[in-house]
């Protein structure tokens, strides 16, 4: 089945340390989005990616990193520099026009201990 | 950049009864897309409708519907026959050709359903 897998479900993190979320489509889409979800605050975009090798910061991109070798996949970093890193993470796909849907994965919940 | 609200934090209805949830939205745009995506206690977020701003006619699937008023900038979603699987967080998001076509969401409206 295609879809948008996302891991780890759960992840928790010392501070000072760095952790990466994965992200993987097998729906053959160009493009690719991380959002941070914290309560009451809806989705916000942390970067985002329309081809490989390539992608652009978005609203709330520091103490974030991601990379894009290939097509199917776009982990997020998060750095230690991210001041306040406890929330869900959202990774989503689409084909790269503006009227088709965004499509998510299950999302992961990053806790800082 | 464009801003999108979603004035009600929390709403209620009754099973079989119709709701209403409003977002208003900024923008200087004249062609963009609009989406209402729902996201259940499991946290999966689900595409529940998207309406295309050069259409007149408002888009509609199965019970739900909206409201699309472009002057006024408002997309309002209808919930008819509301039922128990109803009840989620419903998230306005407004795309444009900005960031990469990303979406830019509303703070969402809890939708609570009663039996």
């Amino acid at each position: 089945d295609g879809g948008i897998t996302q891991s780890p479900k759960y992840l928790f993190r010392k501070e000072g340390q760095n952790v990466t979320l994965s992200c993987e489509q097998n729906l053959n889409h160009d493009a690719m989005y991380w959002y941070r979800q914290d309560p009451g605050q809806g989705l916000r975009l942390i970067y985002y990616s329309q081809i490989v090798n390539d992608f652009q910061k978005g609203d709330i991109a520091e103490g974030y990193s991601v990379s894009r070798e290939k097509k199917e996949s776009f982990p997020l970093t998060v750095t230690s520099a991210q001041k306040n890193p406890t929330a869900f993470y959202l990774c989503a796909s689409s084909i790269w026009t503006r009227g088709n849907e965004q499509f998510f994965g299950p999302g992961t919940r990053l806790t800082v201990l | 950049a464009q801003t999108v609200t979603q004035s009600q934090p929390e709403m209620s209805v009754q099973e079989a009864e119709t709701v209403t949830l409003s977002c208003t939205y900024d923008t200087s745009e004249s062609d963009y897309y609009l989406f209402w995506y729902k996201q259940p206690p499991s946290r999966q977020m689900i595409l529940v409708i998207r309406q295309e701003a050069y259409k007149q006619q408002n888009a509609t699937e199965n019970r739900f519907s909206v409201n699309f008023q472009k002057a006024a900038k408002s997309f309002s979603l209808k919930i008819s026959d509301s039922q128990l699987g109803d009840a989620a967080m419903y998230f306005c998001a407004y795309r444009s050709a900005d960031s990469g076509y990303a979406l830019n969401f509303g703070k969402g409206t809890s939708l609570l359903v009663t039996p």
